[in-house]
């Protein structure tokens, strides 16, 4: 199986700060095979990129994806407090799918 | 609108069975894989297996191979989860969820709202 580290588990940030969060993969995925989703206090998960850099429907522009070999990036260019949640990476170019275990985003 | 909603909360004690369901709707819901996916606190987001309904192939990941069965009945929109046998380590939440694509290597575009389930004596 594919094992995905995310990096840092938590990130804390001013509102309009950048976060960078990372997802390092231990093989290549193929096809940039690679998601992230944003899950809320006591929600589901939700899409947010797909394709490691395609943004899913409805989600805002300060939200994007990014890849470098098996290395993937998700930028919130600035961060607001409706995006206090955890965020996690997944492949699913080989099966099974695989997630990260997350990257808890806090407001300070 | 695309939903998948969940049956509700379940407690078993181990060794009992159970069944736990996901309806979906504003869609076509024999063209979509629909899968399952495990949370706990300790081993995060896992990739359960998935169902295509529209002709009942299903794939299982290797770590719950045999520990699950998931089914589909078209004629209701509903795919199933099953356990016939259940250890307290099966204590999770559990959500079904819609793969975007009609192909197996797609991410998962729709979630339903989670069915927590607790194992104990």
């Amino acid at each position: 199986d594919i094992v995905l580290t995310q990096s840092p588990a938590t990130l804390s940030l001013s509102p309009g700060e950048r976060a960078t969060l990372s997802c390092g993969a231990s093989q290549s995925i193929r096809r940039s095979y690679l998601a992230w989703y944003q899950q809320k206090p006591g929600l589901a998960p939700r899409l947010l990129i797909y394709d490691a850099s395609t943004r899913a429907t409805g989600i805002p522009d300060r939200f994007s994806g990014s890849e470098s070999g098996t290395d993937f990036t998700l930028t919130i260019s600035r961060v607001e407090p409706e995006d206090v949640a955890v965020y996690y990476c997944q492949q699913y170019g080989s099966s099974p799918g695989t997630f990260g275990q997350g990257t808890k985003v806090e407001i300070k | 609108e695309v939903q998948l909603v969940q049956s509700g909360a379940e407690v078993r004690e181990p060794g009992e069975s159970l069944r736990i369901s996901c309806q979906g709707s504003g869609y076509s819901f024999t063209s979509y894989w629909i899968g399952w996916v495990r949370q706990t606190p300790g081993k995060g987001l896992e990739w359960m297996g998935v169902i295509y309904p529209g002709d009942s192939d299903i794939r299982y990941s290797p770590s719950f191979q045999g520990q699950v069965t998931i089914s589909a009945d078209k004629s209701i929109n509903t795919s199933y989860l099953q356990w016939s046998s259940l250890k307290a380590s099966d204590t999770a939440m559990y959500y079904c969820v819609r793969l975007f694509g009609v192909i197996l290597t797609s991410p998962f575009d729709h979630w339903g709202q989670g069915t927590p389930v607790t194992v104990s004596s």
